[in-house]
């Protein structure tokens, strides 16, 4: 059974950092590009950055470029979000989901920025 | 603003048929694959549809899907209660990010 575990959320003031992880399990996670999706609290979904499965070609959305910093390591199975400069803006659940076509996801962690 | 277009909400009576528009332009929609996800309240979003029509294992044929230059379209048949969700169409762009459309409720009447 395929599951990716998020986590690593939490509250921090604006300004701040956190890394949020994405363990997978139940497939081959060196195949397969990833993605971090975000939802703000009653938003709608927003794309936050991508990795090929063997991190050749990372993109980012506008919004958290030059601030968060995608990465993997596929021998650990896990995907990494390393988000610095945080800001309000950037309240959201995380999900991490597999491949293009996004066809699973976790459960997503909680990232609250306020002071 | 997304720049997917999609109504904010629909609404249809239990076993009819309700479609949800999406609409793009050439730089996503028209030169790229569309998928449609299904999110129930407090729950994470689940892939309905890829590559346009494509229905992933498990997701039944009441699920629809198709594209027509620069706009998909998701179809639902047979409506049940807990089709009650919100549903968004998602798409490459050439600028090389991943757009989501801004999301429409569905209401099962």
């Amino acid at each position: 059974e395929v599951q990716l575990v998020e986590s690593g959320g939490g509250l921090v003031k604006p300004g701040g950092s956190l890394r949020l992880s994405c363990a997978a399990s139940g497939f081959t996670f060196s195949s397969y590009s990833m993605n971090w999706v975000r939802q703000a609290p009653g938003k709608g979904l927003e794309w936050v950055s991508s990795i090929s499965s063997s991190s050749s070609y990372i993109y980012y959305a506008d919004s958290v470029k030059g601030r968060f910093t995608i990465s993997r390591d596929n021998a650990k199975n896990s995907l990494y979000l390393q988000m610095n400069s945080l800001r309000a803006e950037d309240t959201a659940v995380y999900y991490c989901a597999r491949n293009v076509e996004m066809i699973y996801w976790g459960q997503g962690t909680l990232v609250t920025v306020s002071s | 603003q997304s720049v997917l277009t999609q109504p904010p909400s629909v609404s249809a009576a239990p076993g009819q048929k309700v479609t949800i528009s999406c609409s793009g332009s050439s730089s996503n929609i028209g030169n790229n694959y569309v998928s449609w996800y299904q999110q129930l309240p407090g729950t994470a979003p689940k892939l309905l549809i890829y590559d346009n029509n494509k229905r992933p294992s498990g997701i039944p044929d009441r699920f629809s899907g198709s594209k027509s230059g620069t706009s998909a379209t998701l179809g639902i048949t047979g409506l049940q209660t807990g089709d009650e969700a919100d549903y968004y169409c998602g798409t490459w762009d050439s600028s090389l990010s991943v757009l989501f459309g801004g999301g429409t409720k569905l209401t099962v009447l």
